[in-house]
């Protein structure tokens, strides 16, 4: 079976530009939330969405918004990208109280 | 509010056991789960514990929960070079949104 699948996995943006992430949650699991994780540092979380509705949100500016799909899937955007949205984002994909993360995607901004 | 603190290094023999500890603030905590994370990887759920247990065993490893003092404990028995990673503790609290507060992490070192 298919764990969470996370695109793109490597890229580089450059300060101001736009970024988009996108995560496949496991087949069945209808909720889906983003994490960011910076060097040396434990997970932050960002966003929940379940069933295509927002549910949680972290201390994260405006600049990052996400939406979900009706197939489950979800994006999650970074607009006006710093030097410090350097980091590894983590998509996690839930059913009930079992929660899995996907390989995340390594965004560097220079 | 909430707060996961964790030792930052943990080293140990191949063969032997290691625990790794994590301490959290949160009286309202419902589950606590344990990852495993390798070198430029995504985070691997090792095992997950209900907050009214206070043990659970899954083959090699065995969480302990002492809810009084809000303490948390990994042990891996016969640890291998390939258990050598980062564990993250971390913790989701009742009410509202699915939420996973993370600890920083104990680098586990396996020596041979």
């Amino acid at each position: 079976d298919a764990g969470v699948t996370q695109s793109p996995t490597h890229l580089i943006k450059t300060r101001g530009q736009q970024v988009t992430l996108r995560c496949s949650p496991i087949s069945g699991h209808k909720s889906v939330s983003w994490y960011q994780q910076v060097l040396g540092q434990g997970p932050q979380f960002i966003f929940q969405y379940y069933e295509k509705e927002e549910r949680g949100r972290g201390n994260f500016p405006d600049r990052f918004s996400a939406r979900q799909f009706p197939n489950y899937s979800s994006e999650l955007n970074v607009n006006a990208l710093l030097l410090g949205d350097s980091a590894l984002y983590l998509c996690a994909s839930s059913f009930q109280n079992t929660i899995y993360f996907g390989e995340g995607s390594w965004l560097t901004v220079v | 509010g909430e707060d996961v603190e964790q030792s930052l290094f943990l080293s140990v023999r191949e063969g032997d056991s290691s625990v790794i500890n994590c301490t959290y603030t949160d009286s309202s905590s419902t589950y606590l789960y344990w990852y495993k994370q390798e070198p430029g990887a995504g985070l691997q759920l090792l095992t997950y514990i209900f907050s009214n247990m206070d043990m659970k065993q899954d083959q090699r490893l065995t969480v302990l929960l002492n809810k009084k003092d809000k303490h948390l404990s990994l042990r891996i028995a016969d640890t291998q070079t390939g258990d050598s990673a980062i564990y993250f503790c971390a913790e989701t609290l009742s009410g509202g949104y699915q939420k996973v507060t993370f600890g920083t992490g104990t680098k586990l070192q396996v020596i041979p």
